[in-house]
């Protein structure tokens, strides 16, 4: 079965440069939601879109932004890159919002350097 | 907002055995509770989910209970295998967004099971 795809996998960048992280979830799915997990930590919910409009908020820095597009798919933008900010991100998609159930992708491991 | 706990953190059994992590969540709007495991270098796996009007489901080996009044729920993972070893993380939404939209998840510190051969 057709799982979420998450690209670039690796991105390693500089102190305040940007990045910007994909998501394509899964195929019918209309929900996407970003996560940020740090070395031994748990996923902390950053963002989530439902249906194309942003729908839940989290603990997202304002130096943070993401959308979704008319094919579903998302981006998540981050400028004025901070070493804190080095961690895996993932996405999540599910069917019809909330307590629906969330898959996840393989993760965007960025490297602040 | 919503507060998980998780126990223990490290968990280890013999090979055969059975598991069993806690959580507990503090929001009482919160109705959707799963579980992930999460191996080395991967995203998180969805095992188990179980929801507010339900208090028990059960798959092949891996059921999970969930006491309201209490507000806490358990996984149960029996006949333990090696490749059971993992982290395992409770989840639970807010309930914020009953009926639409799109509830982030707040997860619990996660359980580094090993299972010992």
């Amino acid at each position: 079965a057709a799982g979420v795809i998450q690209s670039p996998r690796h991105l390693i960048k500089e102190k305040r440069e940007t990045a910007t992280l994909k998501c394509y979830p899964i195929p019918r799915h209309d929900t996407v939601y970003w996560y940020q997990q740090g070395p031994g930590q748990d996923p902390q919910f950053l963002i989530s879109f439902y249906e194309k409009m942003q729908s839940d908020k989290g603990s997202i820095p304002d130096r943070f932004s993401a959308q979704q597009f008319s094919d579903y798919h998302s981006e998540l933008n981050m400028s004025s890159l901070e070493l804190g900010d080095s961690a895996l991100y993932f996405c999540a998609s599910s069917l019809e919002g909330a307590g629906a159930e969330q898959y996840f992708g393989p993760g965007t491991r960025l490297t602040v350097t | 907002g919503e507060n998980v706990e998780q126990h223990p953190s490290t968990l280890s059994v013999q090979e055969g055995d059975s598991a069993v992590i806690k959580c507990t969540y503090s929001d009482s709007a919160s109705n959707y509770f799963p579980w992930y495991k999460q191996e080395l270098g991967k995203g998180p796996q969805l095992i188990i989910d179980i929801r507010s009007n339900v208090g028990e489901k059960k798959d092949q080996r891996i059921a999970v209970t969930l006491n309201k009044t209490a507000k806490h729920f358990s996984l149960h993972i029996t006949e333990t295998q090696p490749e059971d070893s993992a982290v395992y993380f409770c989840a639970a939404t807010s309930g914020r967004y009953s009926g639409g939209g799109a509830d982030g998840l707040t997860f619990g510190k996660g359980t580094h099971l090993i299972i010992q051969p």
